[in-house]
């Protein structure tokens, strides 16, 4: 299983571009997850879905993020503009989901965005 | 809401010692999962060890085991033998059990893990 894919791996941007982050899940899950980590604020979710709806996009900073999940096997995260502030690393996570049972989050290796 | 607190952002040990690592969490629900992932330099995240609220016994997993006080809400880290690729960040999160939909991760701000040779 290749686990999880994010791409690109690393992206540098100037203010005020658009910026698309990719995202994979492991075949078979249904539930996926973007996070962001920075210094300041550590891991936090941004938005998660769970059968391509989303549930939970209360961690949304602004209306400049977005992200969709068009299908069960591809994810985007769009900021549009772009700010230096939205500099950090962006992790997709993607579990199976349902019941009371634990469904383990597995994580991609994360894109590092620095916006200039 | 839930939140889950990290009050060491560094620590370090010496090779082949046992280094303990604090985590506290707040919560007014009574099932919940606690885990303790792990983050090379590599970036990626790294699931180390899980606790259900509702067991008693503590989880383990070879060298790392967990100190699970449900009362006191602490939820720390024992990491026995200590090697030099556990050096790392270490971040403690949270999850309520949850029918249905999956519910999200709380992470703690994490913690530096340095291991001297």
């Amino acid at each position: 299983d290749a686990g999880v894919i994010q791409s690109p791996r690393h992206e540098v941007t100037e203010m005020g571009q658009e910026v698309t982050l990719r995202c994979k899940p492991i075949s078979g899950h249904n539930s996926l997850f973007w996070y962001r980590q920075t210094m300041m604020r550590g891991l936090e979710l941004l938005i998660y879905f769970n059968n391509n709806v989303p549930i939970d996009d209360s961690g949304m900073p602004e209306d400049r993020f977005s992200a969709k999940m068009p299908n069960a096997s591809f994810s985007t995260l769009k900021i549009q503009p772009s700010e230096p502030r939205d500099s950090a690393v962006y992790f997709c996570a993607s579990s199976t989901s349902g019941g009371a049972s634990y469904n383990e989050q597995f994580f991609g290796p994360g894109t590092r965005l620095t916006v200039l | 809401a839930q939140t889950v607190t990290q009050s060491q952002p560094e620590m370090s040990v010496q090779e082949a010692e046992t280094v303990t690592l604090s985590c506290t969490y707040d919560t007014s629900e009574s099932d919940y999962y606690l885990f303790w992932y792990k983050q090379p330099p590599s970036r990626q995240m790294i699931l180390v060890i899980r606790q259900e609220a509702y067991k008693q016994q503590n989880a383990t997993e070879n060298r790392f085991s967990v100190n699970f006080q449900k009362a006191a809400k602490s939820f720390s880290l024992k990491i026995s033998d200590s090697q030099l690729g556990d050096a790392a960040m270490y971040f403690c999160a949270y999850r309520p059990v949850y029918t249905g939909a999956n519910s999200k991760l709380t992470f703690g701000k994490g913690i530096t893990l340095s291991v001297r040779p």
